[in-house]
């Protein structure tokens, strides 16, 4: 069976601060990798998403990165943390094509609070 | 474009009561797919239900049932009997086509459940 994986659960981080989210799936070639931010009292906001290895999609401009060095592996990265960079990250993985219809399966999620 | 909208920020039933979620979604999209999530406290989304836009029966599994209407681009999610367990807040999402950009999320409805 497949599984999602994405650490750390917890982060508190200095304004100015590096960020790096990893995240990593199991079970399952191929898949379509996502992250997800939500803010507090809001709903979810793609941030990134990559069909495989060295593909990226950016959905929002901002200070943020991501990388997928590996099949399953999605990395997500800041050089400068802002205060506005606080929320819960959620990473999911996809699968599309035939007899897939591209539900996401979901990480536990990353907490990040930037003082 | 394509849009999810859940009007109720929060519902707040006592247990036993029936409670009925909505979901109105726009899309320009003949092909889509609609979506149900469940955020309990912990955080982690979990996947409820997916629904074809060319299958409009509705479904049910257990205490949840789902009502998908075209005709008024509603999706609406009711839970017979609900539990405490059953607070959480709960996504509607959208996928239209064959894309790889993920879902669409409405933000999300908060319910309490009270004992």
């Amino acid at each position: 069976s497949q599984t999602i994986h994405q650490w750390p659960a917890t982060l508190v981080q200095p304004v100015g601060s590096p960020l790096s989210l990893e995240c990593t799936v199991e079970g399952t070639s191929n898949p379509n990798l996502y992250w997800y931010r939500q803010a507090a009292g809001r709903g979810l906001q793609l941030l990134f998403y990559s069909v495989g290895i060295g593909q990226i999609s950016s959905e929002v401009p901002q200070n943020l990165s991501a990388s997928r060095p590996q099949d399953r592996q999605f990395i997500l990265s800041s050089k400068k943390l802002l205060l506005s960079d606080s929320g819960f990250y959620l990473c999911a993985w996809s699968v599309l094509g035939r007899g897939n219809t591209g539900e996401l399966f979901f990480g536990e999620g990353s907490r990040l609070t930037v003082l | 474009a394509q849009k999810v909208t859940q009007a109720q920020t929060e519902i707040s039933v006592v247990e036993k009561e029936d409670v009925t979620l909505d979901c109105v979604y726009e899309t320009r999209d003949t092909t889509y797919y609609l979506f149900w999530y469940k955020q309990p406290p912990s955080g982690e989304l979990v996947f409820l239900i997916r629904r074809n836009s060319f299958d409009e029966q509705n479904e049910i599994s257990g205490r949840y049932s789902w009502n998908f209407q075209k005709s008024t681009s509603s999706f609406n999610f009711t839970i017979t009997a609900s539990q405490v367990v059953d607070s959480a807040v709960y996504f509607c999402a959208l996928r239209s086509g064959g894309g790889a950009d993920g879902l669409t999320f409405g933000k999300g409805t908060h319910l309490i459940i009270q004992p």
